[in-house]
């Protein structure tokens, strides 16, 4: 089975503070994606990268940065945390992007308060 | 973006099957409809996804009616640990842009 790991499930980070998520996955996929989770609001996109050092804007980019030099890493930093950006990320991943259609595999999750 | 209608919940008793409705109206020709679910304190599983013929696999069945702007997921005996929220999404199937977007989903509780 594939596997997805976030290295935290729980985080706790004061106002100002850079922020850094990882991610991990085992099987060799080229897509991975960055959500936040929030009540009433679903999953919304963050940022996507389908190679090495590629990455993409999702529906809401501002204030976070990601980073891929690996094809099994992708990071997601928040520049300056704010308290609005309290939530609970997901990371995901699929195989190539040519093979439409196919579904991604989530981690379980990092719920990150901002003081 | 193509979006999907759930209702917000359902229940049904343990042992019995499920059957989970979408409406896609706005479906385009190459939108894959993916189903996911989410157990508490978990992110997203997924479950199955089709195109035009209904797919079956060890998880669950869904059902594309013949316009697809419809579909059901159907699980066939349905235990506790299939208490979860279920979404239902379609799949923008071009080259770069290719997202989910969740919507709210059904909440499916199971009676003992």
């Amino acid at each position: 089975d594939v596997k997805v790991t976030q290295s935290s499930r729980y985080l706790v980070k004061r106002t100002g503070e850079k922020v850094f998520l990882e991610c991990v996955q085992d099987m060799d996929h080229e897509n991975m994606f960055w959500y936040r989770q929030d009540p009433g609001l679903g999953l919304r996109l963050i940022y996507f990268s389908y190679d090495v050092k590629m990455k993409e804007k999702g529906d809401i980019p501002e204030g976070y940065s990601v980073s891929r030099e690996k094809k099994e890493r992708f990071s997601l930093i928040l520049e300056s945390a704010s308290t609005n950006q309290t939530s609970m990320y997901l990371c995901a991943s699929s195989v190539v992007r040519i093979l439409m259609g196919q579904p991604q595999h989530f981690g379980d999750g990092t719920r990150l308060s901002i003081l | 973006d193509a979006k999907t209608t759930q209702p917000n919940s359902m229940e049904s008793n343990e042992e019995e099957p499920v059957h989970l409705p979408c409406n896609h109206s706005t479906i385009s020709g190459t939108d894959y409809i993916h189903w996911y679910r989410q157990l508490p304190s978990q992110g997203p599983e997924y479950v199955i996804h089709g195109l035009t013929s209904n797919v079956n696999n060890r998880m669950a069945s869904l059902a594309i009616a013949e316009d697809r702007k419809s579909s059901t997921l159907i699980l066939h005996r349905a235990t506790l640990r299939d208490a979860a929220v279920y979404y239902c999404i379609l799949l923008i199937s071009n080259f770069g842009n290719e997202k989910l977007t969740f919507g709210t989903g059904t909440r499916l509780t199971i009676i003992p």
